[in-house]
């Protein structure tokens, strides 16, 4: 596999379910990201990890959190979400420097 | 405060025909990056360009051009002979200066394109 790899692709929860989105990518970078797109939204900037370690939180909600337990690998653990997490969540990397990122295909998430 | 703003939320073409995507961005750093994305309906971001604050140079790259101008903010993006598979959202995105990675981005709300056969 090559690039930036999510899943799963489409995902449907309800408010008191736990579950978790994966992003795998092959890039050899060293710099893992969420990101969330909502409809009617730009893409807003959820977690940055560099090296492992988490560099940036932006004022995200509990209910979502992060964990990176190498430089390949970014999870996204959910539990007791809202209708209005339902979005697009991409994840992406880069190198760290000052190159452009990669993203995912990202995963499509509904709370119902 | 960093600001990207995409005026243009939906643009459409009959196919052939050249468009123009305006991107207008806000900064008080004098050294950042510019990029534009693409998205097509499958999700992923697809990467297009990146520009350096300090290079004005315009670029083109096929049917692709991109104009820089400080003096305006602006970062505009045209494709030349728009073809039915250029449809698709596209984002222009400023990086955060403070950690100056790629990957720290702020984005604008998108232009969605449509190119009609």
């Amino acid at each position: 596999e090559t690039g930036v790899t999510q899943t799963p692709r489409h995902l449907v929860m309800g408010m008191t379910n736990k579950k978790s989105l994966k992003c795998e990518q092959h890039l050899g970078h060293n710099a893992m990201y969420w990101y969330k797109q909502s409809a009617k939204k730009p893409l807003e900037l959820m977690f940055v990890y560099s090296l492992e370690e988490r560099v940036e939180n932006n004022s995200v909600p509990s209910r979502f959190s992060p964990e990176c337990p190498n430089s390949s690998h970014l999870f996204l653990h959910l539990h007791t979400l809202q209708p209005e997490d339902s979005a697009l969540y991409l994840c992406a990397s880069t190198d760290g420097t000052d190159t452009e990122a990669f993203f995912g295909q990202g995963t499509r998430l509904t709370v119902v | 405060a960093q600001k990207v703003t995409q005026a243009q939320t939906e643009i459409s073409v009959v196919e052939k025909e050249d468009v123009t995507l305006d991107c207008v961005y806000e900064t008080r750093d004098t050294t950042y990056y510019l990029f534009w994305y693409k998205q097509p309906p499958s999700g992923e971001l697809v990467f297009l360009i990146r520009r350096n604050s300090f290079d004005e140079q315009n670029e083109i790259s096929g049917r692709y051009s991109w104009n820089f101008q400080k003096s305006t903010s602006s970062f505009n993006f045209t494709i030349t002979a728009s073809q039915v598979v250029d449809s698709a959202v596209y984002f222009c995105a400023l990086s955060d200066p403070i950690y100056n990675q790629g990957g720290k981005l702020i984005f604008g709300q998108g232009t969605e394109l449509s190119v009609k056969p």
